[in-house]
């Protein structure tokens, strides 16, 4: 069971869009719909933001938005905003009732 | 609104072994929906999800750390605990509980998180 892969870092201005990528395998991201993304502040818990690829829980902005193909999931930020400055992790369901996160973006707003 | 609280030792010495408790607020254990789990990060570095128990006591555990975990639950306390054997300094981390949606695996409520420091 490895890491998903996601990049570093990421960044974008004020108003513009970032997507932000988690590259996994067969056996995670690309053999189940069960990929989630969490927005991370510093020195606080992870937030659930996306599940199920797609889906967004109550009270996320909309802004937010996930989508899949093959081994590799997205998220993007539309309308970027200075308080979506944060780290984002991506997770997906492994197989065995096991989960395996990403190593983490830091989002910068320019 | 539920609530999650870890607490446990700050501090633990080399081969020892940590124990932490993650106490459940606002909502039952016993519910069907959800697994608990417990996630860790080290230092400036991301997330590693360490297990997860179902409240009939079904225990996950990552491959990685499966010889050195073990995670409980006290259903009449409404809490569920985790233990890591053999420490290391590897192990200092900020420890965090959540829960764990039984249908899509997303973690959908949080603690704040506890630090556990291994050192002599």
């Amino acid at each position: 069971q490895s890491a998903l892969t996601q990049p570093p870092s990421a960044s974008g201005s004020p108003g513009q869009s970032v997507t932000i990528s988690c590259t996994g395998t067969s056996s995670d991201v690309g053999g189940y719909n069960y990929v989630s993304w969490y927005q991370q502040h510093p020195g606080k818990a992870p937030k659930l933001m996306i599940y199920e690829v797609s889906k967004r829980p109550s009270g996320v902005p909309d802004r937010f938005s996930g989508s899949k193909s093959d081994n590799t999931a997205s998220l993007t930020v539309s309308g970027l905003q200075a308080e979506d400055e944060a780290d984002y992790y991506c997770s997906s369901y492994a197989g065995s009732n096991t989960l395996v996160f990403g190593g983490g973006t830091k989002l910068t707003v320019l | 609104q539920l609530q999650l609280q870890e607490s446990g030792p700050g501090l633990v010495k080399p081969s020892e072994t940590l124990s932490l408790t993650c106490t459940v607020s606002g909502g039952s254990i016993s519910s069907t929906n959800y697994y608990w789990g417990w996630i860790r990060q080290p230092p400036g570095k991301g997330l590693e999800w360490i297990g997860s128990i179902y409240y009939r006591g079904s225990t996950y555990y990552n491959p990685s750390l499966k010889s050195r975990v073990a995670i409980s639950v006290d259903t009449s306390k409404n809490q569920f605990s985790l233990k890591l054997t053999s420490v290391t300094a590897a192990d200092t981390a900020v420890y965090y509980c959540a829960r764990q949606n039984y249908y899509y695996y997303g973690l959908d409520v949080w603690g704040q998180g506890t630090t556990v420091t291994v050192s002599s």
